[in-house]
């Protein structure tokens, strides 16, 4: 069974600041992908970042980027010079080789304070 | 391109009731996903799609069915609801049946409430 663990439920960041986001996951596949997902208010989640478990280079995106540590299992987000219009939910999402679909982290609650 | 789309936004049904909610994916996407997100479970997998066929399934009871058309448009239905089944409803879509590296775009969701 494969499991996500994000272990801050809220955040409060000053615009501008660096943040991470925490996540930690298992499974036993060798093969896997992870992602990060942002959710506003709204309800939609928006796709952020993908890292492949054979990517060898961290995954990267304008503000984004991963933080892959593949032997301790962990795939923290991180995003650089944080803005305001970036307070949201953030989830880590995984799917293995034989998954049925996204398992999902309980998510994190980003506050960007002014 | 426009993105995944999905009708109605948001429902209110009694319980007993049945609702079908409705997902047309990006154009090109041939896979579709189901999730429900409610504030005690988080997001679940309900069930994907690709090519009119299911492909997965999620542990959830035979009242949540789906079904997918020939143009890749999807459609969910609930029967005989119950109080636990409100939540907000998201589809997602992928290019192809879902691999690790298959990337799902999501729509806004159908938030439904049963009363």
């Amino acid at each position: 069974a494969q499991k996500i663990t994000q272990t801050q439920p809220g955040m409060f960041v000053q615009e501008k600041e660096a943040v991470t986001l925490d996540c930690t996951y298992d499974t036993s596949d060798p093969s896997y992908g992870l992602f990060w997902y942002k959710q506003p208010s709204s309800g939609e989640m928006i796709f952020l970042i993908y890292q492949g478990s054979y990517d060898q280079q961290n995954a990267t995106e304008g503000r984004y980027s991963l933080n892959f540590q593949k032997a301790r299992k962990s795939a923290n987000l991180v995003i650089s010079a944080s803005q305001l219009g970036d307070s949201a939910m953030y989830f880590c999402a995984m799917v293995g080789g034989g998954a049925d679909g996204l398992t999902f982290g309980k998510g994190t609650h980003l506050i960007i304070q002014p | 391109k426009a993105g995944v789309t999905q009708t109605p936004r948001y429902l209110i049904k009694t319980r007993g009731q049945q609702v079908t909610l409705s997902c047309s994916p990006i154009s090109g996407h041939r896979s579709v996903s189901w999730y429900q997100q409610t504030p005690g479970q988080g997001l679940q997998f309900l069930f994907e799609y690709f090519s009119e066929t299911q492909r997965n399934k999620g542990n959830f009871p035979g009242r949540f069915s789906g079904r997918q058309f020939s143009n890749s448009r999807s459609e969910m239905n609930v029967s005989t609801l119950e109080l636990g089944d409100s939540a907000l409803y998201l589809c997602a879509s992928s290019l192809e049946a879902r691999q690790t590296q298959e990337t799902q775009y999501f729509g806004p969701g159908t938030r439904l409430l049963v009363l």
